[in-house]
């Protein structure tokens, strides 16, 4: 079985700052990684995966994330936001067989404010 | 290139009534997923297909919820009869293959039973 914590529901910062939305799984097997973007009223969107190499993962909008095996987590962070990634960020965990579809986390909703 | 398309967009129903939704994956998928948000519960599985066959249907609710794929390009998902707790937006999802691969997903179905 395999699950994913995202440790604050809501992120409020301001624009043009610094932002770490938090992601912890479990899994007894290996996993791969994701985070995935949900605007109003749309369906979810690819930000970026991790499936291995290189633990620091780039994806889209400038966010990135870095694998830690240690501790579990993928968190994602971007340096600067914009009022544009005002959404609900969710990560999400497969495991490697492929005989499970993704498991998501409760989601984070980042407020960027001006 | 198309996406998932999903019908319809919104429904509005009376409890007791049968209820459709539609998907229609990208072409070349292998996998179909079919997930149902809520405040309450977020993003839930309710059932993954891969190549018209069902993997995984452990998150479908209970009996009056059934789901099929008669062909790779098709599926739907019922709900017979419908409740007012059934009401959430529901979101048809494919991929090449489960696992590694980018979920693609559709921009959801509206449902509102009164």
């Amino acid at each position: 079985a395999q699950s994913v914590t995202q440790l604050d529901s809501q992120v409020p910062v301001f624009e043009e700052a610094p932002v770490e939305l938090r992601c912890n799984y479990s899994s007894s097997v290996s996993v791969y990684l994701f985070w995935y973007v949900q605007y109003p009223n749309q369906g979810l969107q690819l930000l970026l995966k991790y499936l291995s190499g290189s633990t620091l993962v780039k994806g889209i909008n400038g966010f990135e994330a870095e694998f830690n095996k240690s501790q579990t987590s993928f968190h994602l962070r971007k340096p600067s936001v914009h009022i544009s990634d005002t959404a609900e960020y969710f990560c999400a965990v497969s495991d490697r067989t492929g005989r499970r579809a993704l498991t998501f986390g409760s989601g984070t909703r980042l407020q960027v404010q001006p | 290139d198309a996406g998932v398309i999903q019908s319809p967009r919104h429904e509005v129903t009376e409890m007791g009534q049968e209820v459709t939704l539609r998907c229609k994956p990208i072409s070349g998928h292998n996998s179909l997923f079919w997930y149902r948000q809520t405040m309450m519960r977020g993003l839930e599985l309710l059932i993954y297909f891969n190549n018209n066959v069902p993997i995984d249907d452990s998150g479908m609710p209970e009996d009056r919820f059934s789901a099929k794929m008669p062909n790779a390009s098709f599926s739907t998902l019922k709900i017979q009869p419908s409740e007012p707790r059934d009401s959430a937006v529901y979101f048809c999802a494919s991929s090449l293959e489960a696992g590694s691969d980018t979920i693609y997903f559709g921009e959801g179905s509206w449902l509102t039973v009164v």
